[in-house]
């Protein structure tokens, strides 16, 4: 069964540093891989996805991510943190075949501090 | 159009009561799914339809009663629901179920049962 780990539940830092969101995950065979932002009182929007090639994804709002295949990690990442991306993150995987199409993490808050 | 919509945005209900949620999509997306997500939790997936056809069904109480009328459209039937059932319940679609696809959200109905 596939399954995603978001190690921290909350992540602070101030405003212009850069910003790194963990996700680690585990599946038996090829991974995708998702990150969505949801601010309060809406739903998930999509910001980037790891599918196969560059294990550099760039997505939206100058976030990125790096698909780390031996350490099965796909951090989430940005070089200078606004306070308007301050919201709750996931990570999300899913596979070519599987029966559950897209599986979360548990979610990690972001709090960027002006 | 890239928009997934929904409606109510917000609902409250008795147990003895029915009544519907509804969620549209233009995107020509042929997957659509139904989620609950409790407060600071990761949306758990209840329904997944693929060509109209229901795909997914996650154990889901039978007070929740999907019903896909054409490609566009999803509904979601309330009948003698629960308090605990009280959450954001989202809509989201895909171009497939294949798993590459990224999903598209709505907002959400916040579904309150008293």
């Amino acid at each position: 069964a596939q399954s995603v780990a978001q190690p921290e539940d909350q992540v602070n830092v101030a405003e212009g540093n850069p910003l790194t969101v963990k996700c680690t995950y585990s599946v038996s065979g090829n991974p995708y891989l998702f990150w969505y932002v949801q601010y309060p009182n809406r739903g998930l929007q999509f910001l980037l996805k790891y599918i196969t090639g560059d294990n550099l994804v760039k997505g939206s709002y100058g976030f990125e991510a790096e698909f780390n295949k031996s350490q099965t990690s796909f951090h989430l990442k940005k070089p200078s943190a606004l306070v308007s991306d301050s919201a709750l993150y996931f990570c999300a995987v899913s596979q070519l075949s599987g029966n559950t199409p897209l599986v979360f993490g548990k979610g990690t808050r972001l709090s960027v501090i002006a | 159009d890239t928009e997934v919509t929904q409606t109510p945005k917000h609902l409250v209900m008795g147990m003895t009561n029915k009544k519907s949620l509804k969620c549209e999509q233009h995107m020509g997306h042929r997957a659509m799914y139904w989620y609950k997500q409790k407060a600071k939790k990761p949306p758990e997936l209840m329904f997944v339809y693929s060509y109209e056809k229901l795909s997914i069904n996650e154990s889901v109480p039978s007070r929740f009663s999907p019903e896909c009328p054409n490609s566009s459209l999803l509904n979601l039937h309330l009948h003698a629901l629960q308090p605990e059932d009280s959450a954001l319940y989202l809509c989201a679609s895909s171009q497939g179920t294949s798993g590459i696809s990224e999903q598209f959200f709505g907002p959400g109905t916040r579904l309150t049962v008293l």
